[in-house]
């Protein structure tokens, strides 16, 4: 069946450093993937998705590359600060053939702190 | 509404109790799932409803879970003689009807914290 793997974590960071939180995932369809992430005491947020193969979601900084050939979609973002500190959930969305079905199938969840 | 929205927002119950919890989709969104978020097993899916039917309820951990979904809106989660392993938080999402491919976003609530003593 689907899987995701992502770095458990916790990762600690210094406010303006480099983030790479990796994810790769399995599954037997043509799956879109996501990046979710979880502010203290919120809901669920949509980060960025991506489609199809090569495409690069981006948002408030965050950029993540769906790569088929190595089936990852890793999260990056130059620049941390103090409020991107969050749970960030990889998440895959598998609709095989006559499907109507997109449920998400997600990772552990990674623990961010930023400190300033 | 604005965006899903959840009630309770927590639940404390006793062993062997029914619980019933809410989820009321974001209007016009005709797909609704649920999830359930727990330490030891991370974030799974549950049941998806596409109007008013459930054609995927692969997720029900037990015959104690059921849920239903009326007028293709709201939606409540039924767990009956709750258990302790039953405590998490139960999360609802809704998606506008799917059509193409990964073109459909789920927009979540804020969730039921659930806590069974």
């Amino acid at each position: 069946g689907d899987s995701v793997t992502q770095m458990e974590g916790p990762v600690t960071l210094s406010e303006e450093a480099f983030l790479t939180i990796n994810c790769t995932y399995t599954a037997t369809g043509y799956p879109s993937l996501f990046w979710y992430v979880q502010y203290p005491g919120e809901g669920l947020q949509l980060l960025l998705k991506a489609t199809k193969a090569d495409d690069k979601g981006s948002n408030k900084g965050f950029e993540a590359t769906y790569r088929k050939e190595t089936t990852s979609f890793h999260l990056e973002k130059g620049s941390v600060q103090v409020s991107d500190s969050a749970v960030y959930f990889c998440a895959l969305s598998d609709l095989t053939s006559g499907g109507s079905n997109y449920k998400l199938t997600f990772g552990k969840g990674t623990l961010l702190t930023v400190n300033p | 509404g604005a965006g899903v929205s959840q009630s309770p927002s927590n639940k404390v119950t006793e062993k062997g109790k029914d619980v019933e919890l809410r989820c009321d989709p974001i209007s016009g969104h005709t797909a609704l799932y649920w999830y359930r978020q727990s330490l030891g097993q991370g974030l799974e899916f549950l049941i998806y409803f596409q109007g008013n039917s459930a054609p995927d309820k692969s997720g029900l951990p037990s015959d104690r879970f059921s849920a239903e979904r009326t007028g293709g809106s709201v939606s409540t989660l039924t767990i009956q003689r709750t258990q302790q392993e039953d405590s998490a938080v139960y999360l609802c999402a809704s998606s506008s009807s799917p059509r193409g491919r990964g073109l459909e976003t789920q927009y979540f609530g804020p969730g039921t914290r659930l806590l069974v003593l």
